[in-house]
């Protein structure tokens, strides 16, 4: 069965203290994996897709990178600002449905 | 639009009555899902739709929920005889085709008394 799991669950950080957030998939073949944020009340705001081991995708403090068994979300010198949910999904070959993990809630600290 | 627009934002109705969500995807995307996000849990796949047709309906919970998709474009998820526990919120996103990255609109805040 296609799994997404996400770790942890959530995540203290001070300002400027980098980290990584972990997300593992078990699907029969990958078409993608996602990263999404999302704050309270929003709908997912789209990060990244990444879709062969090795590819690796940045966006300010944000770097994304990928596996064959997990996907890591990077964040460099993190900002209050980043402080939302983290999601992370994947699309398996054969299907188009995302399938996605329950996120790392992400508390940045002035 | 520039991006996925549902309404309404929010809904409450009374538990046994039928209620419509409306999902006006990003013009031109031909893919267009829902999903289902309960109270501190993930996202939960609904329907894929691509064009009109729904080639995946295997996570409508169950024949009381349903969908429709007209001229590629609008999708309307209908819940008939609400219970408690469809109170969630509903997000609907889009995609430009099969595969690739997907944009969600800001949900539905369903909320059955």
């Amino acid at each position: 069965e296609d799994q997404v799991t996400q770790s942890p669950e959530a995540l203290r950080l001070q300002e400027g203290e980098s980290s990584s957030l972990n997300c593992s998939y078990t699907v029969s073949g990958l078409r993608g994996l996602f990263w999404y944020r999302q704050d309270p009340g929003k709908g997912p705001e789209f990060l990244f897709t990444l879709y062969s081991a090795g590819e690796e995708k940045e966006k300010e403090r944000l770097k994304a990178t990928l596996t064959k068994k997990e996907s890591f979300l990077h964040i460099t010198a993190p900002k209050p600002e980043d402080s939302a949910t983290y999601l992370c999904a994947v699309q398996a070959l054969g299907t188009y449905k995302y399938i996605f993990g329950t996120g790392t809630r992400l508390k940045v600290l002035a | 639009g520039a991006g996925v627009s549902q309404s309404p934002s929010n809904k409450v109705t009374e538990k046994g009555k039928d209620v419509e969500l409306r999902c006006d995807p990003i013009s031109g995307h031909t893919a267009l899902y829902w999903y289902r996000q309960s109270l501190g849990q993930g996202l939960e796949f609904l329907i894929y739709f691509q064009g009109n047709s729904a080639p995946d309906k295997s996570g409508l919970p169950s024949d009381r929920f349903s969908a429709e998709r007209t001229g590629g474009s609008v999708s309307t998820l209908t819940i008939q005889r609400t219970q408690q526990e469809d109170s969630a919120v509903y997000l609907c996103a889009s995609s430009p085709g099969q595969g690739g990255s997907a944009f969600f609109g800001q949900g539905t805040r369903l909320t059955v008394v």
